[in-house]
């Protein structure tokens, strides 16, 4: 099935700092989503990404749909210690008639020291 | 207010005994999605409804089965658990056209013992 590759894998950062973290793909999206997931919940939709090219913020965090649209990034700026969790891109494809597969990456696990 | 409600939050099941998942939404979104989740692992499609029509993942076991009887409501049924099922089931919904924001409910964690 399709692949997402996203890294890094993991990230110990300084509070304050900024981090950046991208996902990419082997095939089109349609779109491209960034969620965050805290333990034992279900993921939570930080950024929805629908055009190539697209920058979208929310908040301090910054994303961008690749001009392939085979790609995206996350970036969160000025970290602070409620960022820690896991961060998964994800990406959503039209396979053709009613067949609309949202596929994610493995995750980002971003630790922030105070 | 919650808009996809994952029921039970806790499931506990014994080995080789059926048992149901359930997930419903307020959102009226035509495509609802089954994930398994394993521990430190990215969330792994097991199948998804566009309205009634069913799309299965080719490497989803045919222990896992799911039911759609209306746009709200969408059911997990595992037939025979075994000890590789225990993981937390995540549903999630989006639209088809337009913005495809895909929501997740709480998740169900499933143990089987």
């Amino acid at each position: 099935g399709q692949q997402l590759n996203q890294s890094p894998q993991s990230m110990f950062i300084q509070e304050g700092e900024d981090v950046s973290m991208n996902c990419t793909s082997s095939s089109i999206f349609n779109t491209w989503l960034w969620y965050k997931q805290d333990p034992g919940e279900g993921p939570v939709l930080l950024i929805a990404l629908y055009k190539a090219g697209e920058l979208t913020s929310n908040g301090r965090l910054t994303a961008q749909f690749g001009i392939t649209r085979k790609d995206s990034f996350l970036n969160i700026s000025a970290s602070i210690p409620s960022d820690v969790g896991i961060y998964f891109c994800a990406g959503r494809e039209n396979s053709g008639g009613s067949n609309y597969k949202l596929t994610f990456g493995k995750g980002t696990l971003l630790t922030v020291n105070p | 207010d919650a808009m996809v409600i994952q029921n039970p939050r806790y499931q506990v099941t014994q080995f080789g005994k059926p048992v149901t998942l359930s997930c419903s939404q307020t959102l009226n979104h035509n495509v609802m999605y089954w994930y398994q989740q394993k521990s430190s692992q990215a969330p792994k499609l097991l199948f998804h409804y566009y309205d009634k029509d069913f799309n299965n993942e080719a490497d989803t076991p045919d222990n896992f089965q799911s039911r759609r009887p209306n746009t709200s409501f969408c059911f997990l049924d595992i037939r025979s658990p075994g000890l590789g099922d225990a993981a937390m089931y995540l549903c999630a919904t989006s639209r088809v056209l337009g913005g495809a924001e895909a929501f997740f409910g709480q998740g169900t964690r499933l143990t089987v013992v």
